[in-house]
């Protein structure tokens, strides 16, 4: 089941810069998008969505963009802070109340001092 | 923060065994899931639940699989008869009108 995926097993930052995650789906059905973070031994915490009708959502440092055209989405972190580290999971459902969620298999974001 | 709490945090069971995975809810949530990881792979949906009911479940949710909400508060996944491949770690949620809330999960090991 390759619906969603993230290209990226990993991912290095130097603190201070722009970390982007980046994820692309093939489920044309897909209308909302979310990104959770995963720290060892918990489980994933909800970071910020979107929905189709949107092409780019910001709270705080996060922002996320959505390409409909090019089932692309991403997530932009500035400035990147060591608190970041941890495992990034795109997700996608057919519509918002569904949350029968399709994760891709994660990039593993590690911010460098 | 309310958040979802899961129980045991590992669970060792022989091939064969009967196992029941644990979840308090958040409280006034209503809508209620389960997902699993195995080790290596992507989290993967199993089932959501809502008014007492499954309301979808995945074609990994088969026979061998049950949920219960036997009270107020709790939410259980119960695997009838464990297989090696069943081992993976197991993630409750909930949600209202919000996104997921995941528990820290159950390890279940299968030997």
């Amino acid at each position: 089941d390759q619906q969603v995926k993230q290209n990226s097993p990993s991912l290095s930052v130097q603190e201070g810069r722009i970390s982007i995650l980046n994820c692309d789906y093939t489920n044309s059905m897909f209308d909302y998008f979310l990104w959770y973070k995963k720290y060892p031994a918990e489980g994933p915490t909800f970071l910020i969505s979107i929905s189709s009708i949107k092409d780019k959502n910001e709270d705080g440092r996060f922002t996320v963009f959505l390409n409909k055209s090019a089932k692309h989405l991403s997530l932009h972190i500035v400035p990147s802070q060591p608190g970041d580290s941890a495992v990034y999971f795109c997700a996608a459902s057919a519509y918002k109340g569904a949350q029968k969620l399709v994760f891709g298999q994660g990039t593993r974001l590690t911010i460098n001092p | 923060e309310p958040e979802v709490t899961q129980t045991p945090s590992h669970q060792v069971t022989q091939m064969g065994q009967e196992v029941i995975l644990r979840c308090v809810p958040i409280s006034n949530h209503l809508y209620f899931y389960w997902y699993r990881q195995i080790l290596g792979q992507k989290v993967e949906f199993l089932v959501s639940f809502y008014n007492n009911e499954i309301s979808e479940k995945s074609e990994i949710f088969d026979d061998q699989f049950s949920v219960e909400r036997p009270d107020g508060s709790n939410f259980t996944l119960k695997i009838r008869s464990t297989k090696l491949e069943d081992s993976a770690m197991y993630f409750c949620a909930s949600s209202g009108d919000s996104p997921l809330h995941f528990g820290n999960g159950t390890r279940l090991t299968v030997t």
